[in-house]
């Protein structure tokens, strides 16, 4: 298996512009996770969703913030407006439960100016 | 309260020593304790993980020790290496519910030759 796939690894945008993440969860698992990773405030969790179905999005951080996972194997965390505050490595994940064990994508590394 | 404290944040170890790292937490219903491993550029890799039902797991040079009373747990990597060299992350999750991760903050090893 590739393992969890997300793109684009680097986005440089500028304010107020909008930004989508995407990302291939592995093959059969049920549950996805998107991660914020800051030197400030470490790995912080977004949104998770299992099934396809969002269960707690109280991490998102705004409204400008919103997730979607239309199938099984796509999910997309975007943005809009962005903000230099928003600038941050995105993760996502993707686990099998019961394992309790998940997977990290590389990240995408976003940079707004 | 979901926090998960980790200590020390940054830790240097000679080439062949005992790196320790310590996390602590509160949530009574966390019952999955995973460390991951990160290097720069890369997404978290999940390294070892434990269950509360045993005070010990040990894989190759790596040793989680859980004392469920104390409500701490560690990471014993023994026989440093300077390739062991990376940011590694406590974290928890609960079963009852979520499997979400709750991470401590970090610890950046550098193993020096």
């Amino acid at each position: 298996d590739a393992g969890v796939i997300q793109s684009p690894r680097h986005e440089v945008t500028e304010m107020g512009q909008e930004v989508t993440l995407r990302c291939k969860p592995i093959s059969g698992h049920d549950y996805l996770f998107w991660y914020r990773q800051t030197m400030m405030r470490g790995l912080e969790l977004l949104i998770y969703f299992n099934n396809n179905v969002p269960i707690d999005d109280s991490g998102m951080p705004e409204d400008r913030f919103s997730a979607k996972m239309p199938n099984a194997s796509f999910s997309t965390l975007k943005i809009q407006p962005s903000e230099p505050r928003d600038s941050a490595v995105y993760f996502c994940a993707s686990s099998l439960a019961p394992s309790g064990g998940a997977f990290f994508g590389p990240g995408t590394r976003l940079t707004v100016l | 309260q979901q926090q998960v404290k980790q200590s020390p944040q940054s830790l240097i170890v000679q080439k062949g020593g005992i790196s320790i790292i310590n996390c602590a937490y509160e949530n009574t219903a966390f019952d999955y304790f995973p460390w991951y491993q990160q290097f720069p550029g890369k997404g978290p890799a999940l390294l070892i993980a434990i269950r509360p039902d045993v005070s010990e797991k040990k894989e190759g040079r790596f040793t989680i020790s859980f004392n469920k009373s104390a409500k701490q747990f560690s990471l014993h990597i023994m026989d440093s290496q300077p390739g062991d060299s990376a940011t590694y992350f406590c974290a928890a999750s609960s079963g009852a519910g979520s499997y979400q991760l709750t991470f401590g903050k970090g610890t950046k090893l550098s193993v020096i030759p």
